[in-house]
């Protein structure tokens, strides 16, 4: 089964507010991704995951702040957004973090900033 | 840095008959994947095609294929007998090979072609 969950589908939240996105794989994946997508452009990398710990951060701003809790599980928690922010964010994970390694992505989580 | 290009933002095509996409990507490494993701309007994201760039032998999947020139940098997508459900976000996708560069297992994107199948 080649499935990336995410939850919540759609979320709208104000710029004080503190939300978290949730993707979760069950495929054995030890590599996971945050995307974040605006619409009709291509998907931008925020973080790689590799074994649960950090690997990138693509200088992503400070409120967003990525967990990932076990292999199965990665959060992406935000607060202090900006409308700006607004777009799908994406979740992929794959075999390895290795070139070789497809990656498989989730559905998003639709964010409205207001 | 590499990059991917897409020239075609949108491209049309009669149900049953082919289209070709085309991507174009610079680097100066050697060893890299290249991959077609198709993305359907308000879908996931999905794995079309994937080419090893050692590999010369042009990746096939189904009604799916490449043409890969290495040495013109181009990668451009066939889709044979197109299908209502091939309608889509087609992007082309490189990722480094190169465990010893700064880039290596990112993903770099196109800015993708919109394809539309009419019946």
């Amino acid at each position: 089964d080649t499935e990336v969950t995410q939850t919540p589908k759609h979320l709208v939240m104000g710029m004080t507010n503190k939300k978290s996105l949730k993707c979760e794989q069950h495929m054995g994946h030890r590599a996971m991704y945050w995307y974040k997508q605006k619409a009709k452009k291509p998907p931008e990398l925020m973080f790689v995951y590799s074994y649960e710990k950090l690997s990138i951060n693509e200088s992503v701003p400070s409120r967003f702040s990525p967990e990932c809790p076990n292999s199965s599980l990665l959060n992406l928690h935000l607060h202090a957004l900006q409308p700006e922010d607004s777009a799908l964010y994406l979740c992929a994970s794959s075999n390895r973090d290795r070139a070789v390694d497809t990656q498989y992505f989730g559905p998003g989580t639709r964010l409205t900033v207001l | 840095a590499q990059t991917v290009t897409q020239s075609q933002p949108e491209m049309s095509v009669q149900e049953a008959e082919t289209v070709t996409l085309s991507c174009t990507y610079d680097t100066s490494e050697s060893d890299y994947y290249l991959f077609w993701y198709k993305q359907p309007p308000s879908r996931q994201m999905i794995l079309v095609i994937r080419q090893e760039a050692y590999k010369q032998q042009n990746a096939t999947e189904n009604r799916f294929s490449v043409n890969f020139q290495k040495a013109a940098k181009s990668f451009s997508l066939k889709i044979s007998d197109s299908q209502l459900g091939d309608a889509a976000m087609y992007f082309c996708a490189y990722r480094s090979a190169n465990a010893g560069g700064t880039s290596y297992g990112k993903l770099t994107f196109g800015q993708g072609t919109i394809l539309t199948v009419h019946p």
